[in-house]
């Protein structure tokens, strides 16, 4: 079966930054686009990134572009979120979600992570 | 502020339909097909439907979708007290390159 494992959360101050990860397995992860999905407490989804399956292209919100970067490994079933310059604005359970369609970003997410909670706060 | 829209919240009795819309523009649903999720408070969302009108196995058929021009819209019927979450639509926007969530919608079954 599918799982996504998140890890790499925490409380940070504001202006440093931290490094989120998320173990896949159950499906062959070199094929499929992986999203990064935010949620600030008590609000909204918020789409924050997508990497390719390939790791070719990356796409960011623009609350997040220059300041995040996604990258993946294949080779470990992993992809990664970079964040640096955190603000209070960060604060946030950051999910990783799977493209439910081989090599294309665009589809839908079939299978989710349960979230890492940043905290941004000094 | 969300792109696509969502009404903040629905509610219905036990056994009603309720419908929940999401209002979207040309570079998104007009363009791309409408996903659905459903997140009950606490934990990962969920696929609920995805392009447009289909369920992923394991969603009761009480699910439906559908999209016409830019907006989309998601069907409960036969509500029941599990039905209780909020849900979002999303879809992808061509002009902005990037994917795009409704506020959601919090369903309450009274």
């Amino acid at each position: 079966q599918v799982q996504l494992v998140e890890s790499g959360g925490g409380v940070v101050q504001p202006g440093r930054s931290l490094r989120l990860s998320c173990a896949a397995s159950g499906f062959i992860f070199s094929s499929y686009g992986m999203h990064w999905v935010r949620q600030a407490p008590g609000k909204g989804l918020e789409w924050v990134a997508v990497i390719w399956f390939d790791g070719s292209n990356q796409l960011y919100a623009d609350s997040v572009k220059g300041r995040f970067t996604v990258s993946r490994d294949n080779s470990k079933n992993t992809v990664y979120l970079q964040m640096n310059s955190l603000g209070v604005e960060d604060t946030a359970v950051y999910y990783c979600a799977k493209v439910g369609v081989p090599t294309t970003v665009k589809g839908w997410l079939d299978a989710w992570g349960q979230g890492t909670l940043v905290t941004v706060s000094s | 502020q969300s792109v696509l829209t969502q009404s903040p919240s629905a509610s219905g009795t036990p056994g009603q339909r309720v419908t929940i819309s999401c209002s979207g523009s040309r570079s998104d649903i007009g363009s791309n097909s409408v996903n659905w999720y459903q997140q009950v408070p606490g934990t990962a969302p969920k696929l609920l439907i995805y392009s447009d009108n289909r369920r992923p196995s394991g969603v009761p058929d009480r699910f439906s979708g559908s999209r016409s021009g830019t907006s989309a819209s998601l069907a409960i019927s036969g509500l029941q007290s599990e039905d209780e979450a909020d849900y979002y639509c999303a879809s992808w926007d061509d002009s902005q390159q990037r994917a795009q969530f409704g506020g959601g919608t919090r369903l309450t079954v009274l």
